[in-house]
């Protein structure tokens, strides 16, 4: 079956501007992740949706910084202004979640990623 | 802030076994130890998780020492596509979909 995809898998931008970043998790999936990974650093949480629940912000960086996940699938995440420091890879996940302790339960399964690159 | 420390790198030889060491001596009794890979240019991958019992699936094995402080993720013959950078990672059991705090993992390099 097809993994997470993710769209565009490169974006060159100027500062100031918008981009929006798209994610298309497995489908079924109900928990969907964004992280960031700049150059030399590790992996860095930004927000989580799970089902219908009031998502996880904690980890935006900003308040340039939204995402949303439309009909419970694709998400969409947008930076506003871009800055040249928000260059970096943007990845995806998602979980399928089920009870018990069955390795779907708890394995992300991460997209190729969005390079972004903000001149 | 990672709950693992790793060392940076280390290498082996094609064939061999790759054992990559973990220190998590603040884990709690309700947290997983999970490891992921993430080899160049692509998104982090599941490799196996456990909780205090040693694990083993087709990728790896996973050791737990008795009083949970450390583990050992064993690549029982390493092959050139194992290079990669492989991540520790402690996580609760109650947020099982919750997020996945990556530290800097260690770099694996495996020659020929």
């Amino acid at each position: 079956g097809a993994g997470v995809s993710q769209s565009p898998s490169n974006k060159v931008t100027e500062k100031g501007k918008d981009v929006e970043l798209r994610c298309d998790p497995i489908s079924g999936h109900t928990a969907l992740y964004w992280y960031r990974q700049s150059l030399g650093q590790g992996l860095e949480f930004l927000i989580y949706f799970q089902g219908n629940s009031a998502p996880d912000k904690s980890g935006l960086p900003s308040d340039r910084f939204s995402a949303e996940r439309t009909g419970g699938s694709v998400s969409t995440l947008t930076i506003q202004r871009t800055q040249q420091e928000d260059s970096a890879v943007y990845l995806c996940a998602s979980t399928q979640w089920a009870s018990g302790g069955e390795r779907s339960y708890n394995e992300q399964f991460f997209g190729p990623g969005t390079r972004l690159t903000v001149l | 802030d990672a709950k693992t420390t790793q060392p940076p790198s280390m290498d082996c030889a094609e064939g061999r076994a790759a054992n990559l060491p973990c220190n998590h001596s603040t884990i709690s009794g309700n947290e997983y130890v999970y490891w992921y890979r993430q080899i160049h240019s692509q998104g982090p991958q599941y490799i196996i998780h456990g909780l205090k019992n040693n694990e083993t699936n087709e990728m790896a094995s996973l050791i737990i020492t008795e009083d949970r402080k450390s583990s050992t993720l064993i690549l029982p013959h390493a092959t050139l596509r194992d290079t990669a950078v492989y991540y520790c990672i402690v996580r609760p059991l109650s947020g099982a979909n919750s997020k996945l705090t990556f530290g800097k993992g260690i770099t694996l390099s495996v020659r020929p």
